[in-house]
């Protein structure tokens, strides 16, 4: 089985403009969540999505946004980059919200390099 | 959610049995105990979750003593593709912001 992917691999952008991550989950998944990991730190949780449903949020800006489809995939969406948003952009999908416990997945990540 | 805290960095040689433990005091009734493991420019690896006493699965074993306020992630026999990241998190269920702290970063040597 397939397990989370993610596209692009990589990516560089320039301050100012815009930027679109993908992420499709393991197949049967229905909660993606995304994380930011920047060099020498762990990974820091975003967003949670589950049936198209916003579920939680981290600390983060507005510029940041997301969404999730019916098919359960997901696009992860930041405005007006900055030099700080270069980091590796992790997704994770899990099988349901909700449960006592639900192991999350990760996807290989994005590495996006803001000029 | 409880804070955990673990080595920074470990040493430790090709064949040896590698511990790390990890502290969180403020765990509560309901919290799990997880430990994910990542190779650089990859996402972090499922290697072990628990929540009481011991688990064992097939790459590693998790002791957590009664008061579950530390828990210890044994690595039998490691190898040199055992080098990595080891994040040990305490999470509520199904909650997605898992809280990643910086790791215990693991260096075998031959």
């Amino acid at each position: 089985d397939a397990g989370v992917t993610q596209s692009p691999t990589h990516l560089i952008k320039t301050r100012g403009q815009q930027v679109t991550l993908r992420c499709s989950p393991i197949s049967g998944h229905k909660s993606v969540s995304w994380y930011q990991q920047v060099l020498g730190q762990g990974p820091q949780f975003i967003f949670q999505y589950y049936e198209k449903e916003e579920r939680g949020r981290g600390n983060f800006p507005d510029r940041f946004s997301a969404r999730q489809f019916p098919n359960y995939s997901s696009e992860l969406n930041v405005n007006a980059l900055l030099l700080g948003d270069s980091a590796l952009y992790l997704c994770a999908s899990s099988l349901e919200w909700g449960a006592l416990y639900n192991e999350q997945f990760f996807g290989p990540g994005t590495r996006l390099t803001v000029l | 959610l409880a804070k955990t805290t673990q080595p920074i960095s470990m040493d430790s040689y090709e064949g040896q049995e590698v511990n790390i433990t990890c502290s969180h005091n403020n765990i509560a009734t309901n919290d799990y105990i997880t430990w994910y493991q990542q190779f650089p420019s990859q996402g972090p690896r499922f290697i072990i979750q628990g929540y009481k006493t011991k688990v064992t699965n097939e790459v590693a074993s998790l002791f957590i003593p009664a008061d579950r306020k530390s828990s210890t992630l044994s690595l039998p026999r490691v190898s040199l593709s055992d080098t990595a990241v080891y994040y040990c998190l305490v999470h509520r269920g199904s909650q997605g912001n898992l809280i990643f702290g910086k790791g215990t970063k693991l260096s075998v040597k031959p």
